[in-house]
């Protein structure tokens, strides 16, 4: 199984601060189509995950665009720009690349 | 819009399976694969696999054959998972999601605790 390895673990920042999680994968997330399946989700507390970013750049439906992924083969990055309080959470990141699709183990996000 | 409504959470001694339902709505139920993924505070997110809703065929993960068993009904636009020979391992929050590749849209989640 592909391994994704996210860190940190966890972050604490102010409002109106940017920060970056890391997320990298065993094997590379190329599909055979070309197209690179990597995503990255919040768990909200008490919520089931919601896509904010995916094949690593692209913003799901309703995400502002404070919420930026970069990244390509197997180095892949989140970027939120001016964290809100609204951005608390559990951040996963996600490949759907190969089977069985593998998650990190999440980064959570605390607001000073 | 899309929805993924999942049956409520569940009680089962060791042992004993649960069987778990995901109806979707607002869209072609048949279109999408149906996923299932497992959420625990030790283990994180795991994936158990994914059913063909228009074949009924499966794929499962490695972990979880034998454990996880993946049905639908085409007629209600419903899924299951039944989870059979229930271990305090089991007990965990499970998702199902749409389709197999853009983990898009989420059900709501189902608790599972096995207790004697």
């Amino acid at each position: 199984d592909v391994v994704m390895t996210q860190t940190p673990p966890s972050l604490s920042v102010a409002i109106g601060q940017s920060v970056s999680i890391s997320c990298k994968s065993s094997q590379s997330l190329v599909y055979s189509d070309g197209k690179t399946y990597l995503h990255w989700l919040l768990q909200s507390p008490g919520r089931s995950p919601k896509r904010l970013i995916y094949q690593v750049s692209n913003l799901g439906s309703g995400v502002p665009d404070r919420f930026s992924g970069t990244g390509s083969q197997k180095d892949f990055t989140l970027k939120i720009s001016r964290v809100e309080a609204e951005d608390l959470g559990v951040y996963y990141c996600a490949q759907t690349t190969h089977f069985p699709l593998t998650f990190g183990s999440g980064t959570k996000l605390e607001i000073k | 819009q899309v929805q993924l409504q999942q049956s409520g959470a569940e009680l089962a001694k060791p042992g004993s399976s649960v069987k778990i339902s995901c109806k979707a709505s607002g869209y072609t139920f048949t279109s999408y694969y149906i996923s299932w993924i497992k959420q625990t505070t030790g283990q994180g997110l795991e994936y158990i696999g994914y059913i063909n809703t228009g074949s009924g065929g499966t794929n499962y993960n490695e972990k979880f054959k034998g454990k996880a068993t993946l049905t639908v009904d085409k007629s209600s636009s419903t899924a299951f998972m039944q989870l059979s020979s229930l271990t305090p391992d089991d007990s965990a929050v499970y998702y199902c999601a749409r389709g197999t590749t853009t983990l898009a849209y989420w059900g709501q989640g189902t608790l599972v605790t096995v207790s004697s």
